[in-house]
């Protein structure tokens, strides 16, 4: 098993700039989560997907922000012309049901300039 | 508003002794409570949770203890030990909201030799 994986680590971008970020959960986990942590603060719910199907998207997530999880598996989180105050780390989280613990990977740190 | 919130951003306490970790929510609705422990450069991992119909779960040196009627939950670690240094969050969430997670800021616990 090797966890839930994040890539790219790190990302610096200028802003105004598009980013995307791709998360691989534990392989038999049919729910993913995508979560944003500001210095200082816990963890924010951005949205999760059980299988393919968007279930859920917090108010946080602006139309700037976009998410897919095309067959199920990895997926992606695209930010469209970023902006400052979209610098955090970007967490995603797996798990197997609805009261199945969440796993969560490294993060992305994004840096926007 | 912050639904959920651990008011002491920092702990130290000494390695063998105990250490108390608090946490407080506003939301009734919360029925299911989790610890997660974060290292530096690293996701935060599941530590032990608690379901509302109970006030206590032990895991081994981990303890959490619920007080529904004072909306408040608290974790002991004993003894502890100095790689038990981190940040810890408590999280929550409730049947109907899909499972999404609302975090604490955190405490930063420091355990010296």
């Amino acid at each position: 098993d090797t966890g839930v994986s994040q890539n790219p680590r790190h990302k610096i971008t200028k802003r105004g700039q598009n980013v995307t970020f791709r998360c691989d959960p534990i392989s038999e986990h049919n729910r993913l989560y995508w979560y944003r942590q500001t210095l200082g603060q816990g963890p924010e719910f951005l949205t999760y997907f059980q299988n393919e199907a968007q279930l859920e998207k917090s108010r946080l997530l602006s139309d700037r922000f976009s998410a897919e999880r095309p067959k199920g598996s990895f997926s992606t989180l695209e930010i469209q012309r970023t902006e400052q105050g979209d610098s955090a780390m970007y967490l995603c989280a797996s798990g197997g049901g609805p009261r199945d613990t969440q796993y969560f990977g490294p993060g992305t740190r994004l840096t926007v300039l | 508003d912050q639904q959920v919130k651990q008011n002491s951003p920092s702990l130290s306490v000494q390695e063998g002794r105990i250490s108390i970790l608090n946490c407080d929510y506003t939301n009734s609705m919360f029925d299911y409570f989790l610890w997660y422990k974060k290292y530096p450069a690293e996701g935060p991992t599941f530590l032990i949770s608690i379901s509302s119909i109970k006030d206590k779960n032990e895991d081994g040196r981990f303890t959490v203890f619920l007080n529904k009627s004072a909306k408040h939950l608290s974790l002991h670690i004993v003894p502890s030990q100095p790689g038990d240094s981190a940040v810890y969050f408590c999280a929550a969430s409730q049947e109907t909201s899909g499972s999404r997670l609302t975090f604490g800021e955190g405490t930063q616990l420091t355990v010296n030799p």
